[in-house]
């Protein structure tokens, strides 16, 4: 089974500062990593697919890179609404197993 | 626009049955680039894919359940529903249901229903 590891669990930061948060599977998913946006009380919202597709009506400060084993996402100008826990989830493999996700919080 | 509702008890008792549906509106059940899915949040935040369907009844599930998942589809409803047998405490989470694009990742999620398995 696919393990995928984020790092931090937890990050602060100001508004307009760039953030990066990184996503580790346990084994080769070539580009099939997907990042997710959670509010609390919604469901995620798909961001970026193949490790670095935006999705429609995605902001462009936010970006992913990253292929194999280790994957990044960055928001290159944090916004109030932006304040969120992001998940990444592999979909190599049809256990597609979440990250525990990152909660970005205000400094 | 593309709408997903999932709905059912919210309590269901330790052994039983939980049963949910998910009623989509916006676009046909039946369009052949759309699978599926379900998706669970347990109350740690974790989340895990649990499987999907396709219009004609094919499923695919997450190995990590099977033989206690059923997912079924209704055309003519537009819906299409989950079933997970022999509950614990440990399926309590909040359910969604998603549409699943080629089957390849979820797009488009529901609110979401919380489901809490309690005597």
């Amino acid at each position: 089974d696919i393990q995928m590891t984020q790092s931090p669990s937890t990050l602060s930061a100001s508004v307009g500062d760039r953030v990066t948060i990184t996503c580790r599977a346990s084994q080769n998913i070539g580009s099939w990593l997907a990042w997710y946006q959670q509010k609390p009380g919604k469901a995620p919202r798909l961001l970026i697919s193949k490790a670095s597709n935006l999705e429609t009506g995605v902001p462009s400060r936010f970006g992913g890179s990253g292929s194999g084993t280790k994957f990044t996402l960055t928001i290159s100008r944090l916004q109030p609404d932006d304040f969120a826990t992001y998940y990444c989830q592999q979909y190599e493999s049809y256990s597609r197993n979440f990250g525990q996700g990152t909660k970005v919080e205000i400094k | 626009q593309v709408q997903l509702r999932e709905s059912g008890p919210g309590l269901v008792r330790p052994s039983q049955t939980l049963s949910l549906t998910c009623a989509v509106s916006g676009v046909s059940i039946s369009h052949n680039d759309f699978y599926w899915s379900w998706i669970r949040q347990h109350p740690d935040k974790g989340l895990q894919w649990i499987g999907f369907i396709y219009h004609t009844g094919h499923t695919f599930y997450n190995p990590s359940l099977m033989g206690r998942v059923t997912m079924s589809v209704d055309t003519s409803k537009n819906h299409f529903s989950l079933r997970l047998n022999s509950v614990t405490a440990a399926d309590t989470a909040i359910y969604y249901c998603a549409r699943d694009p080629r089957g390849i990742l979820p797009d488009l999620w529901g609110p979401g229903t919380l489901v809490t398995v309690t005597s």
